[in-house]
């Protein structure tokens, strides 16, 4: 069964630092990855999805994705205290839901 | 505006009672999901729904059962709700089968006391 790492547990970072969060998988085979914000008490939503080696940008968030490594990581670029939430990495192995992994998220606190 | 609404937001029952939890998703999407979300546990996959009374069980169905009668419309029943219920519950929507963005309600916290 598929297990998907996320770390750190928590990360505190001031506003407008880098901030990066990584996710660990454990199948090679997994082909579709998304990483997902939850604010407290809401419910989750999609920041960047990606399928290939490399790198993906969706605003100030980046994703880089190394499967050999089985190894997937998030950049926040000029982080707000707005983004303060949990970021959660969602590794899929298959095209269904059934193969579709949450892991138990990185809390992220940026502070002024 | 694409929205998932989930009702109610928070809801507290008794042991033995019955629960129904729904969604409703504005997308069309055929596909449905509900999951429940515990601290160290993270998000599983309680069931899962391709369209209108097709539905499929997740990683953990036990004491639980769905009804979907329209698509834009999904439902969780708890028979004879149990403490180790006690959770937050997701209902998500896709477009397609699960390899395409999931979008999310904003959950439902649900204590059985």
């Amino acid at each position: 069964q598929q297990k998907v790492q996320q770390s750190p547990e928590s990360l505190t970072v001031s506003e407008g630092a880098m901030a990066s969060l990584n996710c660990t998988f454990s199948d090679g085979t997994s082909n579709n990855f998304r990483w997902y914000r939850q604010h407290s008490a809401k419910g989750l939503e999609v920041l960047v999805s990606i399928f290939s080696d490399g790198e993906k940008e969706e605003g100030r968030f980046t994703a880089h994705l190394n499967r050999a490594n089985l190894h997937v990581s998030l950049h926040i670029r000029e982080p707000q205290p707005s983004d303060s939430a949990v970021y959660l990495c969602a590794v899929s192995r298959n095209n269904y839901a059934q193969g579709l992994t949450f892991g138990l998220g990185t809390r992220v606190s940026v502070f002024p | 505006d694409m929205k998932v609404t989930q009702m109610p937001r928070y809801l507290i029952k008794r042991m033995g009672e019955n629960v129904l939890l729904e969604c409703g998703q504005d997308m069309s999407h055929e596909t449905m999901y509900w999951y429940r979300q515990d601290p160290g546990l993270g998000l599983q996959l309680i069931y899962i729904s391709y369209d209108v009374d097709s539905n499929s069980e997740g990683d953990i169905p036990k004491g639980y059962r769905v009804s979907r009668k329209k698509r834009e419309h999904f439902s969780l029943i708890l028979d004879s709700a149990k403490t180790n219920q006690t959770s937050v519950y997701f209902c998500a929507s896709s477009a397609g089968t699960g390899a395409e963005t999931l979008y999310f309600g904003s959950g439902t916290r649900l204590t059985v006391l």
